[in-house]
């Protein structure tokens, strides 16, 4: 059973396009994760967030926790060919470290 | 500093063999991951250790697969009998306060 459920699970886009990729759980989370995974590699931390409501800007991404801690979003601005990849959530629960994938987003900026 | 080394990159073994999959954490790490991913269900966590011991293995598919942690810094992951359906990318990751950090990954086929 997959706790979070991103989408869309593909995306294809122009370059310069904005674009938002959702993670969606039930349950509540103590913090959660979002991640970038290029081909043949593994997965790379891009930001970790942690209060219900935070909201976290790298750059031209802009990460946010929702509310009750059981949703994110990872909002794109004018993206790049360099953003193309596989984009992973990830949360923690209360209690332990038992850090838990999303189904992912494959995602590609056409030049 | 190094990153999390895992060894090897690629096996590609025969079904009944035993498979050995090594992890080195970064120094300094005090919980290490075991994962599993493949195409179908994505990103699944095996098994996570916290100072050398065995926290949490129930994402171990059955008595085939064991892992071990003897030391702060090596780990194995092995796999007696291997079958085709274990053919996947494992992934080790080990983790401190700041985040969680991957390996390259270990490409495993079982013909």
């Amino acid at each position: 059973t997959q706790l979070l459920e991103q989408s869309p699970q593909f995306l294809s886009i122009q370059e310069g396009e904005n674009l938002t990729v959702y993670c969606n759980s039930s349950s509540v989370f103590s913090s959660l994760q979002w991640y970038r995974q290029e081909p043949g590699e593994g997965p790379v931390l891009l930001v970790t967030v942690v209060t219900g409501g935070e909201v976290k800007k790298l750059k031209r991404l802009t990460f946010q926790f929702g509310d009750a801690r059981k949703d994110s979003s990872l909002h794109i601005t004018a993206a790049q060919p360099g953003d193309t990849g596989l984009y992973l959530c990830a949360g923690v629960p209360f209690g332990n470290e038992k850090l838990t994938f999303g189904t992912g987003t494959r995602l590609t900026i056409i030049p | 500093d190094a990153g999390v080394i895992q060894s090897p990159r690629h096996e590609v073994t025969e079904m009944g063999q035993e498979v050995t999959l090594r992890c080195k954490p970064i120094s300094g790490h005090n919980s290490l991951f075991w994962y599993r991913q493949t195409m179908m269900r994505g990103l699944e966590l095996l098994i996570y250790f916290n100072n050398n011991v065995p926290i949490d293995d129930s994402g171990m598919p059955e008595d085939r697969f064991s892992a071990k942690m003897p030391n702060a810094s090596f780990s194995t992951l092995k796999i007696q009998p291997s079958e085709p359906r274990d053919s996947a990318v494992y992934f080790c990751a080990s983790a401190r306060v700041a985040g969680v950090f991957f390996g390259e990954g270990s490409r495993l086929t079982v013909l």
